[in-house]
């Protein structure tokens, strides 16, 4: 069975520009959590879907940041216009999940974007 | 101040030796779940545990084990007889449910473990 998949694998992209992450959940999976890992801040849980809708998204760091997830199969993080600061490692993990609060089951991670803004 | 502290920064330990992950939260809710993730060096994150606040049970799983302790705020992880794979940075984590959630993490411990 495929994992959780994300792309890019690696983006490099100017101050300024918009930056598209995208993530395939694992199939079947009703959770979906996106993290963001610096060394300055360390891990951080930004928004995680139940069902396709955002449970919460106080972690999401300014209105620069933006997710959706439209289907059960497809989420994206979308940051406009991008910042050096942005630079990190984004995790997007998959679970199934009981209820709205994070719960029980094994979250699944992907292998991670690497984002460097210039 | 912080909500979960992982005071161990760094530590080492030979093969097969075993060794305790300290991790001490904070939180005032009362219902709230605990997590542990590893961080190989390869960089991918692997989900360990969780655990919610009304299960004081300890887990085993292998050579993995947790001991929760509301009373000290604790959530320590162990490794028994630990091997060569077993370096990797872990973090604990904390997530609060009473008021929305919110997800903390800890500053990580890197284990090294020495052939």
């Amino acid at each position: 069975d495929a994992g959780v998949i994300q792309s890019p694998r690696h983006e490099v992209t100017e101050m300024g520009q918009e930056v598209t992450l995208r993530c395939k959940p694992i199939s079947g999976h009703n959770s979906l959590f996106w993290y963001r890992q610096t060394m300055m801040r360390g891990l951080e849980l930004l928004i995680y879907f139940n069902n396709n809708v955002p449970i919460d998204d106080s972690g999401m760091p300014e209105d620069r940041f933006s997710a959706k997830m439209p289907n059960a199969s497809f989420s994206t993080l979308k940051i406009q216009p991008s910042e050096p600061r942005d630079s990190a490692v984004y995790f997007c993990a998959s679970s199934l999940e009981e209820g709205i609060f994070l719960s029980t089951d094994t979250q699944y991670f992907g292998p991670g974007t690497r984002l460097t803004v210039l | 101040a912080q909500k979960v502290t992982q005071a161990q920064t760094e530590i080492s330990v030979v093969e097969k030796e075993d060794v305790t992950l300290d991790c001490v939260y904070e939180t005032r809710d009362t219902t709230y779940y605990l997590f542990w993730y590893k961080q190989p060096p390869s960089g991918e994150l692997v989900f360990l545990i969780r655990r919610n606040s009304f299960d004081e049970q300890n887990e085993i799983s292998g050579r993995y084990s947790w001991n929760f302790q509301k009373s000290t705020s604790s959530f320590n992880f162990t490794i028994t007889a630990s091997q060569v794979v077993d370096s990797a940075v872990y973090f604990c984590a904390l997530s609060e449910t009473n008021t929305g959630n919110q997800f903390y993490f800890g500053t990580g411990t890197s284990l090294t473990v020495i052939p």
